[in-house]
């Protein structure tokens, strides 16, 4: 079993949908969650960062996190076609940045 | 926000040459940096992780002797992809990791590398 679990996809919704990615892990330890987006052929690019279970909002974007689960998930209302990327989860035990570990990401199409 | 830069952004180049990636962060001080490579449709893979004025620490697999990575000051890093073959061709991307601490990492562009 990998390390952390994310839908490769690809995902296509139109146009504001409401979009969900998911990711689920197996080690307790990671106590940091991140949702990167990543457009192709650029380096990925921060969304959300967040470090207790919960939800934590900016702007159209919700991440949630349920530790207990080991599950965390990014809601995007209001999907728009500039939102088609890959988007990856990361998670790490620690805030020293050595130990990230990455999920495959999931494609996500957002068609007008 | 935090601002990571790559240079160059795209390099094509002959087998057995050295190719020099540069890192910068360029509106804070990175007191680590970390070089991933990312192959098409798979996620990033760490290589090695750099801290300003000492050695890096290379993920296993990596060949420290193939990429030699130099941390010179809290703003530049750079990866040396020495004797490239072809294989090498990637995505290369750094990030850095703010001094300031309870931050998390910031991403470089990428570079692609072609190795003919």
């Amino acid at each position: 079993q990998k390390e952390v679990e994310q839908d490769p996809g690809p995902l296509s919704v139109p146009e504001g949908a409401i979009v969900s990615l998911n990711c689920t892990y197996s080690n307790s330890a990671f106590q940091y969650f991140m949702w990167y987006r990543q457009y192709s052929r650029k380096g990925p690019e921060l969304l959300m960062y967040t470090y207790s279970s919960g939800n934590k909002e900016d702007g159209r974007f919700t991440a949630q996190v349920d530790k207990s689960s080991k599950y965390i998930s990014l809601f995007i209302r209001d999907s728009q076609p500039s939102d088609s990327a890959t988007y990856l989860c990361a998670m790490s035990p620690d805030n020293y940045g050595q130990n990230f570990v990455f999920g495959p990401g999931t494609r996500l199409s957002v068609l007008p | 926000g935090a601002v990571v830069s790559q240079h160059p952004s795209r390099v094509i180049c002959k087998s057995g040459t050295s190719v020099k990636i540069e890192c910068r962060s360029l509106d804070f001080q990175a007191t680590t940096m970390f070089w991933y490579r990312q192959f098409p449709k798979q996620s990033l893979m760490l290589m090695a992780t750099s801290n300003e004025g000492s050695k890096a620490t290379y993920e296993q697999g990596v060949e420290k002797d193939k990429f030699l990575i130099n941390h010179a000051s809290l703003t530049l890093s750079t990866l040396t992809v020495t004797s490239a073959h072809p294989e090498d061709s990637s995505f290369y991307i750094c990030s850095a990791r703010s001094l300031a601490g309870g931050e998390t990492q910031y991403f470089g562009p990428g570079t692609r590398l072609l190795v003919l």
